[in-house]
């Protein structure tokens, strides 16, 4: 069955950018809906966009103008670049995989993302 | 933009109970694109219903999810105590693609 890691630094300083990578284990990265999804501490689930193995993207419009999701088929990695860092921007960072566009079916664990000087 | 409002924030309630979860939607939400997930504590979303009742690989026939429109319902049949967890609903969309509802924890009472 398909598993999903993330991996990146967990602390960045503000105005920097952060660079997380997700590896896909036991299955192909073709023909999916690869998200990053971002959770503050402490609150909800806040979705910051997709790629389709194709490369294709789709962002939040409300964090449109920093992030950049692309995707590396050799190495069946998908990656999210986010600018322009700042405390906000603290959260778990899960990579998610969807059968469809409309639907988040496989989850990687998270990984922690701290914006701090 | 579409906003989901899951009510109530809180449900207290005890193992055995049935459990009724809320999502309204702001605009009319097609049905084949409102999804449920589960979080517990530590832990990523799974997803349990999909296409608004229709149950995802692996959950138990106790979750069921029905509604249209802009009313949307959760139903946990008889509450076991690992179903204790945060519940959000979700909802795709031309603009801006997938959004949540701000979640519905279920606590044992």
């Amino acid at each position: 069955q398909v598993q999903l890691q993330e991996s990146g630094p967990g602390l960045v300083k503000p105005s920097e950018t952060l660079s997380l990578t997700c590896t896909v284990s036991g299955g192909s990265i073709s023909s999916y809906y690869w998200s990053w999804i971002r959770q503050p501490p402490g609150k909800g689930l806040e979705w910051i966009g997709y790629i389709y193995y194709s490369g294709s993207t789709n962002y939040n419009p409300s964090l449109k103008s920093r992030v950049t999701i692309s995707v590396d088929t050799s190495k069946n990695q998908f990656s999210l670049k986010l600018s322009s860092v700042t405390a906000a921007d603290t959260a778990v960072y899960y990579c998610a995989r969807g059968d469809t566009p409309t639907t988040v079916t496989t989850w990687g664990q998270g990984t922690l993302v701290t914006v701090s000087s | 933009e579409i906003v989901l409002t899951q009510s109530p924030g809180t449900l207290s309630l005890s193992p055995g109970e049935r459990a009724t979860l809320s999502c309204r939607a702001s605009q009319s939400v097609s049905s084949s694109y409102l999804a449920w997930y589960q979080q517990k504590p530590g832990q990523a979303p799974r997803l349990l219903i999909y296409g608004a009742s229709s149950r995802a690989t692996g959950i138990p026939d106790r979750f069921s999810g029905s509604g249209s429109g802009t009313d949307f319902t959760l139903t946990i049949s008889r509450l076991e105590p690992e179903d204790f967890a945060v519940y959000y609903c979700q909802q795709y969309g031309s603009s801006p693609g997938i959004t949540f509802g701000q979640g519905t924890r279920l606590e044992i009472k």
